[in-house]
């Protein structure tokens, strides 16, 4: 069964700077999508960028890019320039017929 | 972009009780709907899957009878939460997807709280 993994429950970073999001997953699937949600405390799921398994190219969404290691099974997310509207929770998402969330990063955005 | 509505947005019930939560594509027809179950501060976890005009696909651990799911239409799916218990009280949240949208496009939330 696929598997996503989040290892920082939480994470800060200081307005304007830049920070990273960590995520691995476990899967035998060659062909597959992966996402990055955000989860503001309103709690609407927002996508925030997705990737394709078949292409080597890493996405990029304005401040948001992705650092996609299929071989080692890894999606981290990079926001630049953070805002305080980036404070959220987000999930890396992995997907096939249904979507398989991480545990989650909680993101909190100093001034 | 692709809409989902949930209504309603909060409800509480007495134990006992049944209450139902819908579900709504506003502006593309959802084959396929999913219902989520998000305790505080926890991810989200699949309880359904349901597509149009057929029986809803529960995950393990998940009660059918307890949580009934239906998908009458392509723009709208219900989930009914029979004979409510303190227990089920949690942030329930749909998600829809089209067989020409590939991603899930997710509803606001529906938070319920059981007394």
């Amino acid at each position: 069964a696929q598997t996503v993994t989040q290892s920082q429950p939480e994470m800060s970073v200081q307005e304007a700077e830049t920070v990273t999001l960590s995520c691995t997953y476990d899967t035998s699937e060659s062909d597959y999508y992966l996402f990055w949600y955000k989860q503001p405390p309103s709690r609407q799921m927002i996508l925030v960028i997705r990737q394709e398994a078949y292409k080597q190219q890493n996405a990029t969404e304005n401040r948001f890019s992705v650092n996609f290691q299929k071989a080692a099974k890894s999606f981290s997310l990079k926001i630049s320039d953070s805002q305080l509207g980036d404070a959220a929770m987000y999930f890396c998402v992995y997907n096939t017929d249904k979507l398989i969330f991480g545990t989650g990063t909680r993101l909190q955005v100093f001034p | 972009g692709a809409v989902v509505s949930q209504h309603p947005s909060r409800v509480i019930c007495k134990s006992g009780t049944s209450v139902k939560i819908e579900c709504r594509s506003l502006d593309f027809q959802a084959t396929t709907m999913f219902w989520y179950r998000q305790f505080p501060k926890k991810s989200l976890m699949l309880m359904a899957t349901s597509n149009e005009g057929s029986k809803a696909t529960y995950e393990q651990g998940v009660e059918k009878d307890k949580f009934l799911i239906n998908h009458a239409s392509l723009t709208l799916s219900t989930l009914t939460v029979t004979s409510a218990h303190p227990e089920d009280s949690s942030f329930y949240i749909c998600s829809a997807r089209s067989d020409r949208i590939y991603e899930q496009y997710f509803g606001p939330g529906t938070r319920l709280t059981v007394t």
